[in-house]
């Protein structure tokens, strides 16, 4: 099973809501990340978690709050978003989490914030 | 540190085309090169990718062959179909110890029947 699941597909919130996405693997990664991608662009790394330890903030607001409960599971938290958040969230996997390794990505959510 | 640029998009072929989009990058050593693809409402899916210079990644017809000399790795098909149009991107990773990818901007493909 080469696959990464996310919840939901869609989402559409407003900016004073709070709601979180969720992503999931069973190929036994210890490396999970979480993606931004804007229209017609490429995406943009948020942050890693390794062996369910946050590795890497790429600088991210705090109104992104990411969770790692197992190594199979990863949520993102979202409160108090800007409509300038709207995007595709992407999860994506490794094994490791070591360089270089091949990245297994989600179907991404897409969310739109009014 | 490391870097990719991709040409720009977008490329509009009619079915069984010869493809091809150029990549180039600019890295310390010799790092592993990608091309993911992305269908459209879709995440990235690895494409092809090579390890060391000279290496020849090939999947679905797809081929990329990595060039030191010209630090080039472009991505060719000698006959693309419609269900190839997505948007397709050159990748590397980042410099600094981490699983970080550095994308290209990405290079949208629309082949017609």
């Amino acid at each position: 099973d080469t696959e990464v699941t996310q919840t939901p597909k869609h989402l559409v919130m407003g900016m004073t809501n709070k709601k979180s996405l969720k992503c999931e693997q069973h190929m036994g990664h210890r490396a999970m990340y979480w993606y931004k991608q804007k229209a017609k662009k490429p995406p943009e790394l948020m942050f890693v978690y390794s062996y369910e330890k946050l590795s890497i903030n790429e600088s991210v607001p705090s109104r992104f709050s990411p969770e790692c409960p197992n190594s199979s599971l990863l949520n993102l938290h979202l409160h108090a978003l800007q409509p300038e958040d709207s995007a595709l969230y992407l999860c994506a996997s490794s094994p490791t989490g070591g360089s270089p390794e091949t990245q297994y990505f989600g179907p991404g959510t897409r969310l739109l914030v009014l | 540190g490391n870097s990719v640029t991709q040409m720009e998009g977008p490329v509009t072929l009619s079915e069984e085309a010869f493809l091809t989009i150029n990549c180039t990058y600019t890295a310390t050593g010799y790092p592993s090169l990608f091309w993911y693809v992305q269908y459209p409402g879709e995440g990235l899916q690895l494409l092809l990718k090579a390890t060391k210079a000279d290496d020849k990644g090939s999947n679905k017809g797809f081929e990329a062959t990595y060039r030191k000399e010209t630090t080039s790795f472009h991505l060719e098909k000698g006959s693309v179909q419609v269900s190839d149009s997505a948007v397709y991107f050159c990748a590397l990773p980042f410099s600094g110890g981490y699983n970080k990818l550095i994308f290209g901007a990405g290079t949208r493909l629309a082949v017609h029947p």
